[in-house]
């Protein structure tokens, strides 16, 4: 059963217009959520990320929301560039009692900017 | 700062034969360190955790006998892939959390590009 789910394979936006990648989870359980960003044969780079006791949390072009009653969180880059087109992977992670703070990804959204 | 790198970035070996990947954390202390494996067009899927000094904990499904995970420094995580097969190629990624700072947050290396043939 797949917690974490990125419903959007692919998205293609025009450079300068807004790009907007959506997340949804399943478990409540879920306290702290990160977006990554891959690209091909490299490792991913962490982007941003929002505590659940949060609803926004911005960082220059990019701003994440989470709406927790829908189980949901959205990244949005604008303007967007070309050099944003790589995967983009949400991430969520729960306290568990062992403290190993272990994420669990999506299976990512591949984002093209077309200039 | 919060550099991890990993090497090989890419190894070919034959099928048998075994083969580890080194995962350090340049300028900063990983008490955790976390194994992941990517297949293509599909999510990382966590393979294992380790904290320094302790065993490593495997998610289900992973074989600890295949994928042996010592965590020796708070520094140096490595993974040997043992005997390994073709199913075993994949993008190998390793992440790491420090000491202090950001709990959630994880970095990760460049990844290595197994295959085995």
């Amino acid at each position: 059963d797949q917690q974490v789910k990125q419903n959007s394979p692919s998205l293609s936006v025009q450079e300068g217009r807004i790009s907007i990648l959506n997340c949804d989870y399943t478990n409540s359980m879920f306290d702290y959520f990160l977006w990554y960003k891959k690209y091909p044969a490299e490792g991913p780079t962490f982007l941003i990320s929002i505590s659940s006791i949060k609803d926004k949390n911005e960082d220059g072009r990019f701003t994440v929301f989470l709406n927790k009653s829908a189980k949901h969180l959205s990244l949005h880059i604008v303007p967007s560039q070309p050099g944003d087109s790589a995967v983009y992977f949400c991430a969520a992670s729960a306290h568990s009692g062992a403290g190993s703070y272990q994420l669990t990804f999506g299976k990512g959204t591949k984002l093209s900017v077309i200039p | 700062g919060a550099v991890v790198s990993q090497h090989p970035s890419w190894v070919i070996c034959k099928s048998g034969t075994s083969v580890k990947i080194e995962c350090r954390s340049l300028d900063f202390q990983a008490t955790t360190m976390f194994w992941y494996r990517q297949f293509p067009k599909q999510s990382l899927m966590l393979m294992a955790t380790s904290n320094e000094g302790s065993k490593a904990t495997y998610e289900q499904g992973v074989e600890k006998d295949k994928f042996l995970i010592n965590h020796a420094s708070l520094t140096l995580s490595t993974l040997t892939v043992t005997s390994a097969h073709p199913e075993d190629s994949s993008f190998y990624i390793c992440s790491a959390r420090g000491r202090a700072g950001a709990t959630y947050e994880q970095y990760f290396g460049p990844g290595t590009r197994l295959t085995v043939t």
